[in-house]
């Protein structure tokens, strides 16, 4: 059971580029979010979705897109890339909203 | 949305020291957590504990939901303790996961 899988765990980027982070859980869980994490900040909500095709805004939203076409994959779209979303990125899924919530193990994004 | 408050945000141990985490929350929860983030990053379930208490090896967790805490204790620590525990809350039936910045833990041999 690979429980809450991110790829890639590490990318570098150029200001202005375009990237997707792949998100992927297979134990049939109908909640799923992206965090990022920065130093001093703890996690920070940026989108979730509480099953297939429906997706909300979380904390800190802007600059990201998100989709979920399935229950097993939610992947984040950054489209032009800025140095502010140089973070530690989290994936993260759920039962259900109110659920104990599972952690991939991170991405880690740098924007030059 | 609800407030999630955590301290001390930093604690400096000698192996085999015991602790206390606190958590505060700002509005009754539906969900709260406690997790480890390793040195390496990854981040650790270790309570899923809306209410009650839970104990796991050197590990427990109490949540008081009518008075909005909810405390780690951590017994006999050891170095590979050492890392940073966040506790997580959800209120509401609409409500997300909200963390607190964290307490920062060092246990030194």
């Amino acid at each position: 059971n690979a429980g809450v899988t991110q790829t890639p765990k590490f990318q570098v980027l150029k200001t202005g580029q375009s990237m997707t982070l792949q998100c992927a859980q297979d134990m049939n869980h109908e909640y799923m979010s992206w965090y990022r994490q920065d130093p001093g900040m703890g996690l920070r909500l940026i989108h979730y979705s509480v099953g297939a095709g429906i997706t909300d805004q979380g904390e800190v939203p802007n600059g990201y897109n998100v989709s979920r076409s399935t229950t097993e994959d939610f992947p984040l779209r950054l489209l032009s890339a800025a140095p502010s979303q140089t973070s530690v990125y989290f994936c993260a899924s759920s039962p259900q909203g109110a659920g104990e919530l599972f952690f991939g193990e991170g991405s880690r994004l740098t924007v030059l | 949305g609800i407030q999630v408050e955590q301290s001390p945000p930093d604690l400096i141990l000698q192996e085999g020291a015991n602790s206390t985490l606190r958590c505060n929350f700002s509005d009754s929860v539906n969900n709260l957590q406690w997790f480890h983030q390793n040195p390496w990053g990854q981040l650790i379930n270790l309570f899923y504990i809306p209410s009650g208490t839970k104990q796991n090896g050197r590990l427990s967790a109490t949540t008081v939901a009518t008075e909005r805490y909810s405390l780690l204790y951590i017994s006999s620590s050891q170095t590979t303790d050492s890392g940073v525990y966040f506790c997580a809350a959800r209120g509401g039936s609409q409500g997300n996961l909200i963390f607190g910045k964290g307490t920062k833990l060092s246990v030194k041999p």
